[in-house]
């Protein structure tokens, strides 16, 4: 069936510092492809989504390139800040379903 | 506008008790999912309505499990004769339409089986 897999966490950076979050995927057919995030006390929020091979997501200086040749969606961002801190979720949209399957999660921490 | 709301937000209950968790999704929006998360864990997939039909219940993990969306707004998902396993954060999410990707999801219940 369809799967994510993340890297695993905790990950703890200085502000400023550059982050890389790896994401895999097995799906059937071409499922989208998301990120979303969870602030402490609050619930999950989409970061970015990219829907067909190729496409970038971006949002609040992070990036995520959806490719297909290597099942990757691996998320980047060039300067991090103490507020990024939080619980970062890769998750797929298959092309025939309507539910989210979602990776395990990773936390990071940034600090000043 | 109001996002997602749900209550409770905290539920602690003895094993064999049931419980209701209730989900207040966007104003307007069709769909309507209900996820589980175990700690430490990404959430998992429950259920899903279209309106106040219950199109997929696939991801419910037994029949101690039931959801409902009686008129297409509010759904309450009800957990019979709880056990501790069942301990986790329960999410609902709704999205406009059937074709929409976005989610929005809500803050949770968090369910402690003792």
């Amino acid at each position: 069936g369809d799967s994510v897999t993340q890297m695993e966490g905790p990950v703890t950076l200085s502000e400023e510092a550059f982050l890389t979050i790896n994401c895999t995927y097995t799906a059937t057919g071409y499922p989208s492809l998301f990120w979303y995030v969870q602030y402490p006390g609050e619930g999950l929020q989409l970061l970015l989504k990219a829907t067909k091979a190729d496409d970038k997501g971006s949002n609040k200086g992070f990036e995520a390139t959806y490719r297909k040749e290597t099942t990757s969606f691996h998320l980047e961002k060039g300067s991090v800040q103490v507020s990024d801190s939080a619980v970062y979720f890769c998750a797929l949209l298959p092309g025939s379903a309507r539910q989210l399957t979602f990776g395990s999660g990773t936390q990071l921490t940034v600090l000043p | 506008g109001a996002g997602v709301s749900q209550s409770p937000r905290y539920k602690v209950a003895k094993r064999g008790q049931d419980v209701a968790l209730r989900c207040d999704p966007i104003s307007g929006h069709v769909s309507l999912f209900w996820y589980q998360q175990a700690l430490g864990q990404g959430p998992e997939f429950l259920t899903y309505f279209q309106n106040e039909a219950q199109l997929d219940k696939s991801g419910l993990p037994s029949d101690r499990f039931f959801a409902e969306r009686p008129e297409g707004s509010v759904s309450t998902l009800k957990i019979q004769r709880t056990q501790q396993e069942d301990s986790a954060v329960y999410l609902c999410a709704s999205s406009l339409a059937e074709l929409t990707y976005e989610q929005y999801f809500g803050p949770g219940t968090r369910l402690t089986v003792t």
